[in-house]
């Protein structure tokens, strides 16, 4: 198993671009997340899903949109990009259970925005 | 009340020594509270989690200590070693979906 994919790694966007974080699982889980991780401020999740077609936003969902179409992909779209959306975004999948279970993480992508 | 506070920022121990890092939280609804690890240009990674029901859980060198009526908890990693050095996340969960709040991460260094 690849467990969590994402692509890319690195990217630069000029203000107003747009772009959209691919995030692949292999693992079969139902729930999938986006965060972002600013410096000194840990991860704060922008959207999750519970499952193929349903999405709800997290903690900081402004100027991103996300789609969940099948149970393996959830990519993140950014419409306009401002240097405010500079940072490393993670994406992360766990099961669906009675109990809380673990979350596991894909190596990010670092995006900065000039 | 959504908020989970992590303390220190960085941490510098010496090989051997002990690693304490400290979480408080407000909304006594969290029911769920993992430590993750992340090492430079990596995911994190979960290392241990704990439960409002226990008061202490230990998994080899990595305790995490849980005092409910102070709403506080903490991980605290014995005989530590250089490759211990990473970033460590305290979280909360709320209820179902699994979606945590973070702490914002204490920068630990390991000298030998």
């Amino acid at each position: 198993n690849a467990g969590v994919t994402q692509t890319p790694k690195f990217r630069i966007l000029k203000i107003g671009q747009s772009m959209t974080l691919q995030c692949t699982q292999d693992m079969n889980h139902n729930y999938m997340y986006w965060y972002r991780q600013d410096p000194g401020m840990g991860l704060k999740l922008i959207y999750y899903s519970v499952g193929a077609g349903i999405t709800d936003k997290g903690e900081v969902p402004n100027g991103y949109n996300v789609s969940r179409s099948t149970t393996e992909d959830f990519p993140l779209r950014l419409e306009l990009a401002a240097p405010s959306q500079t940072s490393v975004y993670f994406c992360a999948s766990s099961l669906r259970t009675e109990s809380h279970n673990e979350q596991f993480f894909g190596p990010g992508t670092r995006l900065t925005v000039l | 009340q959504q908020q989970v506070k992590q303390s220190p920022q960085s941490l510098i121990v010496q090989k051997g020594g002990i690693s304490i890092i400290n979480c408080a939280y407000e909304n006594t609804a969290f029911d769920y509270f993992p430590w993750y690890q992340q090492f430079p240009g990596k995911g994190p990674a979960l290392l241990i989690a704990i439960r409002p029901d226990v008061s202490e859980k230990k998994e080899g060198r990595f305790t995490i200590s849980f005092n409910k009526s102070a709403k506080q908890f903490s991980l605290h990693i014995m005989d530590s070693q250089p490759g211990d050095s990473a970033t460590y996340f305290c979280a909360a969960s709320l209820g179902g979906y699994n979606k945590l709040i973070f702490g914002a991460g204490t920068r630990l260094a390991v000298h030998p």
